[in-house]
C-alpha cells in the first residue's frame, strides 16, 4: 500500500512569511495527525482529526497555525506568521482505531 | 511539560555492549508504542504493548511494559551499528487513538 505523503521535503522561509504543508494519509484511514518534532526531541501532537472533525487541537498555537481536512482525506497545515522558532520538521502521521500509526517523512522548516 | 520522559536522552555505545532505555510517566495508558527514527525520516513502529506485565521480543531487541501501564522499558542486547537511530515511545491514553511521545533517546552505536 502507499505510504503518508507528504509535501514540500523542505522549505526555507523567512520570519513573519506563510507557509503551508500538505499531507495525503493512506487510503481508508479516517484519523490524521500533525506533529511537530525538534531536531532530537519526540514529536509533539498539534492536531488530530477523526475524518473531517477537530479531535484535539489543545497544543495548536492557534493565533498563528491553522490546519484543515475538508473532505476528511487530504489535510493542510499552515503557518501565518512564522517565528524563528517554528523552525521544526511537520510530520504527518494516519492511522484506524486500534492500529498503530503511519508516518509521512515530514516536512522540514527553517525559519530564517 | 511531556507526558512521557525517556532515559537517557543520549547513548553512545560500541558495538556488541547491551542497552537499556526508560520512559516513564505519572499517567496510564491503554497502550504504549516503540519507534525508531532514523535521519530524514517518520517514525517506524517496532511493537505496541497493551497488557501491564507484558514483555515483547523482536530479535535482540525485548520490550516491557509496567504492571501499572505508567512505563514501559527497551532493552537491546549485543548493540549492532544498524540499532543507531532515535528511539521513541509514545503512549495512547484513551481508546481514541490519542498518541502522546516521548523526550527520544538518540542512541550511537560505534563499530
Amino acid at each position: 500500500e502507499a505510504g503518508v505523503a507528504q509535501s514540500p521535503r523542505y522549505k526555507i522561509i523567512e520570519k513573519r512569511q506563510s507557509v503551508a504543508f500538505w499531507c495525503n494519509p493512506i487510503s481508508g484511514h479516517a484519523t490524521l495527525y500533525w506533529y511537530q518534532q525538534i531536531l532530537g526531541q519526540g514529536p509533539k501532537l498539534l492536531i488530530q482529526f477523526q475524518n473531517n472533525g477537530v479531535v484535539d487541537d489543545s497544543q495548536l498555537p492557534k493565533d498563528r497555525f491553522s490546519a484543515e481536512r475538508l473532505k476528511g482525506v487530504d489535510s493542510t497545515l499552515k503557518i501565518q506568521p512564522a517565528k524563528l522558532e517554528d523552525s521544526a520538521v511537520y510530520l504527518c502521521a494516519s492511522g484506524t482505531l486500534g492500529s498503530p500509526l503511519h508516518f509521512g517523512n515530514g516536512t522540514r522548516l527553517t525559519v530564517t | 511539560t511531556q507526558l512521557l520522559e525517556q532515559s537517557p536522552q543520549f547513548l553512545s555505545i560500541q558495538e556488541g555492549e547491551n542497552l537499556t532505555v526508560y520512559c516513564n510517566s505519572s499517567s496510564v495508558f491503554s497502550s504504549l508504542q516503540w519507534y525508531r527514527q532514523e535521519p530524514g525520516e517518520g517514525p517506524v513502529l517496532l511493537v505496541t504493548v497493551v497488557t501491564g506485565g507484558e514483555v515483547k521480543k523482536l530479535k535482540r531487541l525485548t520490550f516491557q511494559f509496567g504492571d501499572a501501564r505508567k512505563d514501559s522499558s527497551l532493552h537491546i542486547t549485543a548493540a549492532q551499528p544498524g540499532d543507531t537511530g532515535l528511539y521513541l515511545c509514545a503512549g495512547d491514553r484513551e481508546t481514541g487513538n490519542q498518541f502522546y511521545f516521548g523526550t527520544g533517546t538518540s542512541l550511537t552505536v560505534i563499530p
